[in-house]
Parts: C-alpha cells; structure tokens; sequence
C-alpha cells in the first residue's frame, strides 16, 4: 500500500519568510511524528501526535515552529520566520499506535522535505 | 533519560567482508531498539527491531542484531557485504518512559563498501 509522503520534496527560502511541510500519514496510523535531521546529524525528535492532538511537543525548537493535523490525516509542519539554522531535511513518520504491543511501535518514515533557508 | 551511542560515524569494508556497526545504548526501563537504515535521498526504512522477545534479532538483507543487556549493546552485523549496502545506519531507542513512542537516536554510520 501507499507509504508515508511528504511534500514538497526540496523548499528553498529566503531568512525570515514563513514555510509549510505537509505530511500524510499511512491511512489507518493514528500516531505521527515530526523529526528534523541536520546535515550529518542523526534524528532530532520534534513533535508527537496521536490522533489531532499533540501530547508531546518537547521537541520544538522555538515558538517559530508549529503543528497541527487534521483527525488522522494530514499534518503540516510550520515554521515562522525562517533562520538559517532551521536548514535541514524535515521528516515525518506514522505508526499504527502507540498503545502498548511490540507490533505496532514501528515507525514508517517519509521520504522527508529539505529545507535551505538562504 | 534514555539515550543512543553508535560509535564510528564512517565504517569501510570490502564486498564480502563482514560488517559490524555498533550501538549502544542507556535506558532506565527496558528498551525497544531498533536499526533503520537511509538509503541516498530516501526516507528511513526498518532493518530490524528488539521489542523484549529473542535477544538475536533477524531483519531484511541479511542484517541481525543482538541485545546484550549486560555490555547495554545492540551492534548489527552482516556476515557478507554487498555493495548495495552502503547508506547510513541509525540505532534508535524508544523513548517508553512517555508513553509517547518517540525514537532517540543515534548519530548515525555511515557504511562505506569498497569493490
């Protein structure tokens, strides 16, 4: 079946203009996370939601950054007013949930959304 | 506070050797591992995962792991390399202590296969 896919695929944007990152989860995961990885860096963990709600938001880095996602569908990613550190390949990953049960903890990642802000 | 140590961040081997990335990790509950690997441009796919079942864990492309609670390890191997599996590897934890099923990870490896 159709995997996670994010869009757009690269974004290039001037410093201080807004972005979006879209996200569509697996249909059926009800868990979706955010994760930003820096250029030879591992996996920084943004944001967490299960279902629309968001119970773990530890990972922003700034009140610049901001989720949200519409039932168990489709998640956007912003970022206000860019800075050049926000650089980075933005990826999102779905699983099925998070309720206890080794089965369903796999995460399934997008292919992830570059960001260069110049 | 859980965290993930891999240690090399460029392993080379020749095709046909043997390949060991190592992981390890810290965890004050017991862990969910997992190894992911990213090919060039491509989002992250599961090689395998330790969910507290048999401490030797089998994953695709001939990749295994094994827990070690002891030396707090979760090194991967392959007996033979092949050229398609040069790509960076990451070792994850689970974080479970929040109930939220976020991965920690580690920095990555990258694995580099000489002809």
């Amino acid at each position: 079946g159709a995997g996670v896919s994010q869009s757009p695929s690269n974004k290039v944007t001037e410093k201080g203009k807004d972005v979006e990152l879209r996200c569509d989860p697996i249909s059926g995961h009800t868990a979706l996370y955010w994760y930003r990885q820096r250029l030879g860096q591992g996996l920084e963990f943004l944001i967490y939601f299960q279902g629309n709600s968001a119970p773990d938001k530890s990972g922003l880095p700034s009140d610049r950054f901001s989720a949200e996602r519409t039932g168990e569908s489709v998640s956007t990613l912003t970022i206000q007013r860019t800075q050049q550190e926000d650089s980075a390949v933005y990826l999102c990953a779905s699983s099925l949930t998070v309720v206890a049960g080794p089965s369903t903890d796999t995460q399934y990642f997008g292919p992830g959304t570059r960001l260069t802000v110049l | 506070a859980q965290s993930v140590t891999q240690l090399g961040s460029h392993v080379s081997v020749s095709e046909g050797a043997l390949v060991l990335l190592r992981c390890n990790y810290s965890s004050s509950v017991p862990p969910y591992l997992f190894w992911y690997v990213q090919y060039p441009n491509q989002g992250l796919q599961l090689l395998l995962k330790y969910t507290s079942a048999a401490t030797l864990v089998k994953g695709i492309n001939g990749f295994e792991a094994e827990f070690k609670k002891s030396e707090t390890s979760f090194h991967l191997t392959k007996p033979s390399a092949h050229m398609s599996d040069a790509a960076e590897y990451f070792c994850a934890v689970s974080d479970r202590s929040g109930n939220t099923g976020k991965l920690i990870f580690g920095q990555g490896t990258t694995l580099q296969v000489k002809p």
